[in-house]
């Protein structure tokens, strides 16, 4: 079976700190694909990035960053110079490559981080 | 270009009744997923549908059953409604059959069911 922890409950930084995500899944599968959605109080999931198993490459995005550590099954997303647009919940996800009739497979979530960046 | 919509917006039943909640895809997609999102949790999947057919389910009871239309647009059906089924129901399309891009799920905003 597979499984999303998000042990940070809500974090609250100051604008401008640089603040870490932390992410940690659990997966017998050998080809996975690892999710962060951004959910502001609309309530809609915005999609910020995706990552293969394979492909264990760090990523940059302007302010957004992702360290995908396979030997440590961890998934982290750190925004640097955080702004208060970016106060919102953030889920960290996992899903098999594809469903078994190759369309996209189930989503597991986290419990989700809610930030909160105050002036 | 229409990103993937919902409908309605908010909705309050009575436990024991029905309710049934639409979702159209994003434009080009064929595959529609639905998801449960009780208050502070993440989304739970319920199941997904592509060619008219249900292709993946969750640990969902039979209460929960979903329809796929030639149009690709989906509805969610739950009966006999429970205190419990109160949250936001959030609906992702993805293109179906796209090869690497059938990991691609754009979700809506969500219909958030009250039961009381």
């Amino acid at each position: 079976a597979q499984k999303v922890t998000q042990a940070q409950t809500e974090i609250s930084v100051v604008e401008k700190e640089d603040v870490t995500l932390d992410c940690v899944y659990e997966t017998r599968d050998t080809t996975y694909y690892l999710f962060w959605y951004k959910q502001p109080p609309s309530g809609e999931l915005v999609f910020l990035i995706r990552r293969n198993s394979f492909d264990e490459q760090n990523e940059i995005s302007g302010r957004y960053s992702w360290n995908f550590q396979k030997s440590t099954s961890s998934f982290n997303f750190t925004i640097t110079a955080s702004q208060v647009v970016d106060s919102a919940v953030y889920f960290c996800a996992l899903s098999e490559a594809v469903g078994s009739a190759g369309t996209a497979s189930k989503l597991t979530f986290g419990t989700g981080t809610r930030l909160q960046v105050t002036l | 270009d229409a990103g993937v919509t919902q409908s309605p917006t908010h909705l309050i039943k009575t436990r024991g009744q029905q309710v049934t909640l639409r979702c159209s895809p994003k434009s080009g997609h064929d595959t529609v997923s639905w998801y449960q999102q009780a208050l502070g949790q993440g989304p739970q999947f319920i199941f997904q549908y592509y060619e008219e057919e249900e292709r993946q389910r969750g640990n969902f009871p039979d209460r929960f059953s979903g329809h796929q239309f030639p149009n690709y647009s989906s509805e969610l059906n739950v009966n006999a409604l429970l205190l419990g089924d109160s949250a936001l129901y959030l609906c992702a399309s993805s293109p179906g059959l796209a090869g690497v891009k059938a990991y691609e799920q754009y979700f809506g905003p969500g219909t958030r069911l009250t039961v009381t």
